[in-house]
């Protein structure tokens, strides 16, 4: 069956500007999670969501950062007024179920340039 | 706070050698320890999962193991070949989290 999709794949962005990064996660998984992951540096956790509802946020850098999943499936990560430090590899990956006994399985990321 | 850490950062080796990876973490509370590859411009690709009551993983030439109590896992690459050149980084969870501890990464390359 079909993965976890990230798009776009590639997004360059002018400093200020505001982006929107879509996940779709494989059908029926009830987990999504969002990463953020710098040039040589293992994925940091942004953000977990259990079906619609968002129940960790501590990963968020800063209140530019916004995510949602408002029908428990797509999720959409956005960033407000975009600046240098938020280049990086964002992932997406998605659960079967609630909890950290399973694994997850990643997307291939949307690459994100400020320039 | 939980620290993993990976040696080596970086290994280049020819290809049909044997290799060891090595994961090490700080916090021995672990629930469980997830090896990944990362392929150049590309998400994770889960390779083995263990579970904190368990001592190992197998999948195919792949070999996990765990010692939660020395804060170490191993994985061992039989008979390398050129089509496992890629970034190997190991997460481990807490007890009772879902949110993952992810190791910088070891990357390999296979030469011919």
């Amino acid at each position: 069956g079909a993965g976890v999709s990230q798009s776009p794949r590639y997004k360059v962005a002018k400093r200020g500007q505001d982006v929107a990064l879509r996940c779709d996660p494989i059908s029926g998984h009830v987990s999504l999670f969002w990463y953020q992951q710098a040039l040589g540096q293992g994925p940091e956790f942004l953000t977990y969501f259990q079906n619609e509802a968002q129940l960790d946020k501590s990963g968020l850098p800063s209140d530019r950062f916004f995510a949602e999943r408002p029908e428990g499936s797509v999720s959409t990560l956005k960033i407000q007024r975009t600046q240098q430090e938020d280049s990086a590899v964002y992932l997406c990956a998605s659960s079967p179920i609630a909890g950290a006994s399973y694994e997850q399985y990643f997307g291939p990321g949307t690459r994100l340039t400020v320039t | 706070k939980q620290e993993v850490t990976q040696i080596p950062a970086a290994l280049s080796v020819p290809e049909g050698e044997n290799l060891v990876l090595n994961c090490s973490f700080t916090d021995s509370a672990i629930y469980n320890l997830q090896w990944f590859r990362q392929d150049p411009g590309k998400g994770l690709t889960s390779l083995l999962l263990i579970q904190s009551s368990q001592r190992e993983q197998t999948s195919g030439r792949l070999n996990a193991s765990l010692d939660k109590s020395s804060g170490r896992s191993t994985l061992y690459i039989a008979a390398s070949q050129p089509g496992d050149s890629a970034t190997y980084l190991c997460a481990v969870r807490q007890g009772g989290s879902y949110i993952p501890t992810f190791g910088r990464g070891t990357s390999l390359i296979v030469h011919p």
